[in-house]
C-alpha cells in the first residue's frame, strides 16, 4: 500500500524565484493537506483541497497557492520567494475532509532559498 | 498564546529508564487529539488519535492518555531506537478540519 510521496526531496531557490512542489496522496484519500515546518517548529497549516477545491486555508499570503487534480495528487506553488519560506513543506492525506479523520503525512520536500 | 503547548522542549533518558511527555491545550470543542512522531528531515509518522477524556491507546512502548486539558505519552523501558522528536496536535471546532501542532518534545534515549 503506497503511502503519501512527495516530489523533488530537496530543491535550492533563489529569492524572487517561483517554485511547484507535488503530492500524492495515500492510495484511497481524496483530501490533501499542506503544511510548512521551519527549523525547530510544528508543522503550519496553509491549505487544505477536497474535490479539487481549496477547502480552508491557514495564515499564509496569495504567494502560496494550489491545485488538486482529478485523481487527487496536488501542487503547492510559491511565487516571489523569500528567505523566510525556506522549510520543509509536508502534504498529509486523508479520507474526507472532516475533523476526525486522520492525517498521514509524507516525507516532505526541503526547500532552501537563498 | 500557544494553543498547543508541549514539555519538556527535549527530554534525554538511558535505555529502560520510563517517564512521559506533556502536551497541553487550551482549545475549546476539541474533536481529537493527535501524536506523531517524526525522525531528523522526516515527515511525522502517525502513531495515536485521542477523542475523548480518559481515552487510552497503547502501541508496543508507547501509551497515550487523554483528560480535559491534557494528553500524556509514556514511554517504558525506552530503546534507543524510540528517539525521535514527538508532536502533538489537536483538531477543534475552530479548526475545522486541519491541525494545530505544538512544537515538539525531542527525545534521546542513550544506550
Amino acid at each position: 500500500d503506497a503511502g503519501v510521496t512527495q516530489s523533488p526531496t530537496h530543491l535550492i531557490k533563489t529569492r524572487g524565484q517561483q517554485v511547484t512542489l507535488r503530492c500524492s496522496p495515500k492510495s484511497g484519500h481524496d483530501t490533501v493537506s499542506w503544511y510548512q515546518q521551519a527549523l525547530g517548529q510544528g508543522p503550519q497549516f496553509i491549505f487544505q483541497y477536497y474535490e479539487e477545491e481549496e477547502r480552508q486555508r491557514g495564515n499564509f499570503p496569495d504567494r502560496f497557492s494550489g491545485h488538486q487534480f482529478p485523481n487527487y495528487s496536488s501542487e503547492l506553488n510559491v511565487n516571489a520567494l523569500l528567505l523566510g519560506d525556506s522549510a520543509l513543506y509536508l502534504c498529509a492525506s486523508s479520507l474526507g475532509q472532516g475533523p476526525y479523520n486522520e492525517q498521514f503525512f509524507g516525507p516532505g520536500t526541503r526547500l532552501t532559498v537563498l | 498564546e500557544d494553543q498547543v503547548t508541549q514539555s519538556p522542549e527535549a527530554l534525554r533518558l538511558q535505555e529502560g529508564e520510563s517517564s512521559s511527555l506533556n502536551c497541553s491545550y487550551t482549545v475549546s470543542g476539541l474533536r481529537g487529539l493527535f501524536w506523531y512522531r517524526q525522525d531528523p528531515g522526516k515527515g511525522p509518522e502517525f502513531l495515536f488519535t485521542l477523542y475523548s477524556a480518559g481515552e487510552e491507546k497503547e502501541k508496543e512502548r508507547l501509551k497515550a492518555t487523554l483528560t480535559k486539558k491534557e494528553s500524556f505519552l509514556h514511554i517504558t523501558a525506552p530503546k534507543p531506537e524510540d528517539s525521535a522528536t514527538y508532536l502533538c496536535a489537536v483538531n477543534y471546532g475552530g479548526s475545522q478540519g486541519n491541525l494545530i501542532f505544538g512544537k515538539g518534545t525531542k527525545l534521546s534515549v542513550k544506550p
